[in-house]
């Protein structure tokens, strides 16, 4: 079965420090993964994606993100948090069937100053 | 890149009153286009989605319905609204395109009262 996982619903990090934000996945065939970022009351905003290349995906915002393909997982990273990092954020793949994107439900990310 | 835009930004509407919200894209032809619903912050649910004008797959029954009069312009509708309609409604639309990528409108507040 086609899925996403986000194993935290909250992550707290002190400004400054590298922040880990995990995702994993299961579909059959390759991963279409997209990380993406919402703001209190705003839409979602596209972070970055992996569709082959390159395991370590660089993004909007100085985030990346790293593609592990024994672990199923794509983890979002930011080597220093900053208190604007604070957001709700989400995981998707692409599913096998229609394309349609499967998604995460979501971890909320606080950075304390 | 697409823009979406939709609106209103927030409605409050009473119960068993009718409900319109559009949405509109530009950057694009041919759009792949989205109806979500936010519930309490966290988890996407995909509503409705179109591949083209008059095409439209509903993903779960609802009391809404959704239409795509133009190429770019999806709109999502009641008749009759329930309690259980409040929620924050995401439009999105995506280019054709396998790997493409979803983007996001700001969202609709919606409150039934």
């Amino acid at each position: 079965a086609q899925s996403v996982a986000q194993p935290e619903d909250q992550v707290n990090v002190a400004e400054g420090n590298p922040l880990t934000v995990k995702c994993t996945y299961s579909v059959s065939g390759n991963p279409y993964l997209f990380w993406y970022v919402q703001y209190p009351n705003r839409g979602l905003q596209f972070l970055l994606k992996y569709i082959t290349g390159d395991n370590l995906v660089k993004g909007s915002y100085g985030f990346e993100a790293e593609f592990n393909k024994s672990q199923t997982s794509f983890h979002l990273k930011k080597p220093s948090a900053l208190v604007s990092d604070s957001a709700l954020y989400f995981c998707a793949v692409r599913g096998d069937s229609n394309y349609q994107l499967i998604w995460g439900a979501g971890t909320k990310l606080i950075i304390k100053p | 890149s697409q823009t979406i835009h939709q609106w209103p930004a927030t409605l409050v509407q009473p119960v068993g009153s009718p409900l319109s919200l559009e949405c509109t894209v530009e950057g694009t032809s041919n759009p792949n286009l989205y109806w979500y619903r936010q519930a309490a912050g966290r988890g996407l649910q995909l509503l409705f989605y179109s591949v083209g004008i008059g095409q439209i797959s509903s993903e779960v029954p609802q009391n809404l319905s959704a239409s795509r009069p133009q190429d770019r312009q999806f709109i999502l509708s009641s008749k009759k609204l329930l309690l259980s309609d409040s929620g924050f409604y995401l439009c999105a639309g995506k280019t054709v395109g396998q790997t493409n990528t979803i983007y996001f409108g700001e969202g609709s507040w919606l409150t039934v009262v």
